[in-house]
């Protein structure tokens, strides 16, 4: 069975410091892992996902996470916050095999203050 | 582009009202889904189907049935809402078992 912890209901930051949001999974198979943003009254927006290679992963909006196997780990980072990365991450876990699920972490709200 | 379009944004109901929430893709895509989001619950998989007309359970299809009588278009009812289904509803879809998951912009119910 997989699944998805974040830690940290919320975090806050500041305009232009650095954006670290934290995801750890568990699968007992090699996973693909994946992370969402949802901007306030909209659906799902995928940012960016690992599926096998290159373990650090560029994603959309200069957000990129490192898939960690030791750690199990998928932190979602940005060197520099802006006002507009303001919204709601999730963390996703599934499989790399057959028809799976994705299973989703109860997200992390990230403020942004000037 | 594409595109997940659910029929109503925001809907308001009563308790044993029953409930439609439909949702269209314009993909062709084999899959597709519906989650429920809650603060603090994350989302959480209601049901989803493989196929036209093939339906399977999720983690929570307690109160709810879903249609997909056509490729593009699958259906969430409630067939008499209560006021613990009060949510944000969101449906996805995916091109086969690998794909990526896109979704449409939720449908938030309200039951009072």
């Amino acid at each position: 069975a997989q699944s998805v912890t974040q830690l940290g209901s919320h975090v806050s930051v500041s305009e232009g410091a650095l954006v670290l949001l934290r995801c750890n999974y568990s699968s007992s198979v090699p996973p693909y892992l994946f992370w969402y943003v949802q901007y306030p009254n909209q659906g799902l927006q995928l940012l960016l996902k690992y599926t096998t290679g290159a373990t650090l992963v560029k994603g959309i909006n200069g957000f990129e996470a490192e898939f960690k196997k030791s750690e199990t780990s998928f932190h979602l980072t940005k060197p520099s916050a802006h006002m507009s990365d303001a919204a709601e991450y999730f963390c996703a876990v599934r499989p790399n095999t057959g028809f799976q699920k994705l299973v989703f972490g109860t997200g992390t709200r990230l403020l942004v203050s000037p | 582009d594409v595109k997940v379009t659910q029929s109503s944004r925001y809907l308001v109901k009563r308790t044993g009202e029953k409930v439609f929430l439909e949702c269209v893709q314009d993909m062709d895509h084999e899959n597709m889904f519906w989650y429920r989001q809650d603060p603090g619950l994350g989302l959480r998989l209601i049901y989803f189907s493989y196929d036209v007309k093939m339906k399977e359970k999720g983690d929570i299809p307690e109160g709810y049935s879903v249609s997909r009588e056509k490729k593009e278009r699958f259906s969430l009812i409630l067939e008499s809402a209560s006021t613990n289904q009060t949510s944000m509803y969101l449906c996805a879809s995916r091109q086969g078992a690998q794909g990526e998951l896109f979704f449409g912009e939720g449908s938030r119910l309200t039951v009072l």
